[in-house]
């Protein structure tokens, strides 16, 4: 069925380094890709979105790129904080086969 | 607590209990979603509800009962649970049912079941 892949499950990074987390889906239809941040004992929350109408998007040290040919699209954080660790989800939505999350990245910064 | 809400938080229920979950939102949202989490899985989608109405059944097993009343509230009914059902479930809302918006999620209530 559709799905999408996450990768890679976990990432540690020292601070102050960047950190790209890539996501590769396969229903064509879908033409909305969110990406979420889940701390520890908390809800997910979007960081950031794009549509499939922009190939990339910025927002201060989070961008997400899109390469709507080979399917798949990126998380990039740079200059991390040990904030920023957490899991990341990425998801396809809009398609023919609804939201699909992806399975998730762990993201330690190391101080 | 404003948003999405959830409860209750945490509920431990034997294989034979029946129970309910309740999610509320306050955001004005029209659809309404449960979603199941498990370690090391994806974010399993189960139900949507667009404007009270349900759109979307991810091959749910009939254990898991949703009910929507009106727009504002989500329902899920649980009877003869089985252990590998135990997960966070987390409600979200969002304003389009189009399942191209963000979606906002709720504090989840941690299942298990014993």
């Amino acid at each position: 069925g559709e799905n999408v892949e996450q990768h890679p499950s976990t990432l540690s990074v020292q601070e102050g380094d960047s950190a790209v987390i890539k996501c590769t889906y396969s229903d064509s239809a879908s033409n909305y890709f969110p990406w979420y941040k889940q701390e520890l004992g908390k809800r997910p929350q979007l960081i950031i979105d794009i549509r499939s109408n922009v190939g990339e998007k910025k927002d201060q040290r989070i961008a997400v790129t899109l390469n709507k040919t080979a399917k798949h699209f990126s998380l990039h954080i740079t200059e991390t904080q040990p904030e920023d660790s957490a899991v990341y989800f990425c998801a396809g939505g809009g398609g023919t086969y609804k939201y699909i999350f992806g399975t998730g990245t762990r993201l330690k910064v190391l101080a | 607590e404003t948003g999405v809400t959830q409860t209750p938080r945490h509920l431990v229920m034997g294989m034979t209990n029946k129970k309910s979950l309740k999610c509320e939102q306050h955001l004005g949202h029209n659809a309404m979603y449960w979603y199941k989490q498990s370690a090391k899985k994806p974010l399993e989608l189960m139900f949507v509800y667009n404007f009270k109405e349900q759109t979307e059944n991810n091959s749910v097993p009939s254990r898991f009962s949703p009910e929507c009343p009106n727009s504002s509230h989500l329902f899920l009914h649980l009877h003869t649970l089985q252990p590998e059902d135990s997960a966070l479930y987390l409600c979200a809302s969002s304003h389009d049912p189009g399942l191209a918006f963000e979606q906002y999620f709720g504090p989840g209530t941690r299942l298990t079941v014993t």
